[in-house]
């Protein structure tokens, strides 16, 4: 089957890195994406892997393990305005559709 | 923004009624994804159309309905609502139909009261 996790809620400090983590198992793979979402807000595309490694965009960087069902989201030098939802989400190959996490609440704090 | 448009952005019906939602993608995008997100669900995927044609189908009620006209405009049509049809449906656009970036629209409150 597929399926996706990753932690409900962290929290942490302004100026801090965050480490968002999320696994997934899928017979199908094609990429995984990282998307922000705002409370009622629509979710915003930050980055996609489709090889193992290290992408980096500004403050936000996205590492892949294909072999693990591992990734992670790093958000770096935090601001307030970074508290939102993360939704971790992965492309499930021949099913030709995106399967998301129920997302990680961040809340950063002063 | 992201260039994708969803109407209307808020809407109260009762429960039994019928509505259409809809949804213009951003310029030479030719897919169109429905997704619906509740409290306690998360995102969850409803039907896939690119360039007109069905590509994948999710857990979509057998009440709901969507379509991609040949200007590559959607609509998602929701019939005999419940009061568990109360969400917020999104709209997401990408150019072609595989792994690409879906660009999302600002989506659509439906109450159900």
């Amino acid at each position: 089957g597929q399926n996706i996790d990753q932690p409900t809620e962290m929290t942490a400090t302004e100026g801090a890195i965050v480490q968002i983590n999320c696994t997934y198992q899928t017979s199908g793979f094609n990429g995984l994406f990282w998307y922000q979402q705002h409370a009622g807000e629509a979710p915003t595309f930050l980055s996609y892997n489709v090889l193992d490694g290290l992408e980096e965009k500004g403050r936000f960087s996205s590492f892949l393990s294909r072999s693990k069902g591992y990734s992670y989201l790093l958000l770096k030098e935090l601001q307030m305005k970074d508290s939102a939802s993360y939704l971790c989400a992965f492309h499930g190959g021949a099913t030709n559709k995106l399967i998301f996490g129920t997302g990680t609440l961040l809340a950063v704090q002063p | 923004d992201s260039g994708v448009t969803q109407t209307p952005k808020h809407l109260i019906t009762a429960t039994g009624q019928r509505v259409t939602l809809r949804c213009s993608p951003r310029s030479g995008d030719l897919s169109v994804y429905w997704y619906q997100q509740s409290l306690d669900q998360g995102l969850q995927f409803l039907i896939h159309y690119y360039n007109g044609e069905e590509r994948a189908k999710g857990n979509i009620l057998e009440r709901f309905s969507a379509q991609q006209f040949p200007d590559l405009h959607s609509e998602l049509n929701l019939s005999s609502l419940e009061l568990g049809d109360s969400a917020l449906y999104f709209c997401a656009s990408s150019e072609g139909g595989g792994a690409q970036p879906q660009h999302f629209g600002d989506g659509t409150r439906l109450s159900i009261l």
